[in-house]
């Protein structure tokens, strides 16, 4: 089983709907963040989390918001999706709050938005 | 936005030849360094960390420029499996940015 666990895998929806993507993990890591990827724009920071009453925007976050439910869970919402929106989301832990720079991700949450 | 600086290739190459990548970043203050690879519709991993004095894992060596802000990645006697995205990736205040990728195709 995957220690970094994204759902659903692959989501299509229409505009205007709240979506909701959710990430768990068994890694016991304090650092959670969540990523989108896009072609030739690369991996972009939305939002980041060092434990469960910390939230920290990154360099996309609007149209976003997050819930760190618990240490082990991180989901991300969307509450009226648009099209440009559509992308691949990569959830993401690292262990240490002094983070050297390892992240484990999962598998990635593809999001298409009509 | 702080930039990391990659050239997006793709470089083809031969299987056995050694290729070199090179990433460049804006942020002076940046903390650590490292490679990640990307396969193509997967997550990204961890390939290495790259130190000041350059290190070497195998077939591939890291070396970072302080002075000039930049980073390379050499891979040497390049194999089928080495095809894939290469990431430079920087360590600003505890958060990671990533560069966009270098594409690597090494055929038969």
């Amino acid at each position: 089983d995957a220690d970094v666990t994204q759902t659903p895998r692959n989501r299509i929806t229409k505009t205007g709907k709240r979506i909701m993507l959710e990430c768990s993990q068994t890694k016991g890591h304090d650092r959670m963040y969540w990523y989108r990827q896009d072609p030739g724009l690369g991996l972009r920071l939305i939002y980041y989390s060092f434990d469960v009453k910390d939230i920290n925007k990154g360099e996309i976050s609007d149209g976003y918001s997050v819930s760190r439910q618990a240490q082990a869970k991180f989901s991300l919402s969307l509450e009226s999706a648009i099209p440009n929106q559509t992308a691949l989301y990569f959830c993401a832990t690292s262990p240490t709050r002094d983070s050297t720079g390892e992240l484990f991700f999962g598998e990635g949450s593809r999001l298409t938005v009509l | 936005r702080k930039e990391v600086e990659q050239d997006p290739g793709p470089f083809n190459v031969p299987e056995g030849a050694t290729v070199a990548f090179n990433c460049t970043y804006s942020n002076s203050a940046s903390q650590s360094f490292f490679w990640y690879r990307q396969d193509c519709r997967k997550e990204p991993k961890l390939l290495m960390s790259v130190y000041s004095s350059g290190n070497e894992d195998g077939r591939f060596t890291a070396q970072l420029n302080r002075a000039s802000q930049y980073i390379s990645l050499l891979i040497r006697d390049s194999k089928l499996s080495d095809s894939a995205t290469y990431l430079c990736v920087v360590n600003e205040y505890s958060t990671l940015t990533f560069g966009k990728g270098t594409m690597l195709l090494v055929s038969p």
